[in-house]
């Protein structure tokens, strides 16, 4: 079973540009979170979508946008990137069952971005 | 807002012995779950061990286990007859324990203890 897929797994931008990560989750997932993760802030929730609708929201400015396509697949877009922006971003899937227990968190390894 | 902290941002153990990392979290809610995650240098991030806040049994994973002390808030990990392949970042994460509105939930994560292993 193919696990949590992530593109690019780097990626080099510049002050001003925008951005677009993706993330496949594990076949039979619907729910997909993002997390940043920096050495000074450590890991932080980003967003979780579920059905193609953000359920949950972290603290990011509006600059940080995601997407959930009917496949479950995700799309998250950081525009207007800063030199903060920096990080890796993980992404990760879970099989979520209504009114069911938390179901284990499956992360991929992640988008390495670098702004310049 | 819950938190999360572990103390110890660095550690190390020898191969074969004993190590415990610590964790505290600080939250007004009873029922929670906690997890220890780990993440090797350059690879994806993995689920160790986890804990329902109301099982007052700690959980055990072959060499991973926890204790679990829910009055004083402290979660810490203790990784038995440690082997090569444990060094990694380990982190310590909360997560809510309800699941409303389709919703996961987020994971508030500590800043990590990272585990070196001497052979």
């Amino acid at each position: 079973k193919a696990g949590v897929t992530q593109t690019p797994r780097y990626l080099i931008k510049t002050r001003g540009q925008q951005v677009t990560l993706s993330c496949s989750p594990i076949s039979g997932h619907r729910s997909v979170s993002w997390y940043q993760q920096t050495p000074g802030q450590g890991l932080q929730f980003l967003f979780e979508y579920f059905s193609e609708t953000q359920r949950n929201k972290g603290n990011f400015p509006g600059r940080f946008s995601g997407r959930q396509f009917s496949n479950s697949r995700s799309e998250m877009n950081v525009s207007t990137l800063e030199l903060g922006d920096s990080a890796l971003y993980l992404c990760a899937s879970s099989l979520l069952l209504a009114g069911g227990p938390v179901g284990e968190l499956f992360f991929g390894e992640g988008s390495r971005l670098t702004v310049l | 807002a819950q938190t999360v902290t572990q103390s110890q941002p660095e550690m190390s153990v020898q191969e074969a012995e004993t190590v415990t990392l610590s964790c505290t979290y600080d939250t007004s809610e009873s029922d929670y779950y906690l997890f220890w995650y780990k993440q090797p240098p350059s690879r994806q991030m993995i689920l160790v061990i986890r804990q329902e806040a109301y099982k007052q049994q700690n959980a055990t994973e072959n060499r991973f286990s926890v204790n679990f002390q829910k009055a004083a808030k402290s979660f810490s990990l203790k990784i038995s007859d440690s082997q090569l392949g444990d060094a990694a970042m380990y982190f310590c994460a909360y997560r809510r324990l309800e699941n409303y509105g389709g919703s996961q939930g987020n994971l508030i994560f500590g800043k990590g203890t990272k585990l070196s292993v001497k052979p």
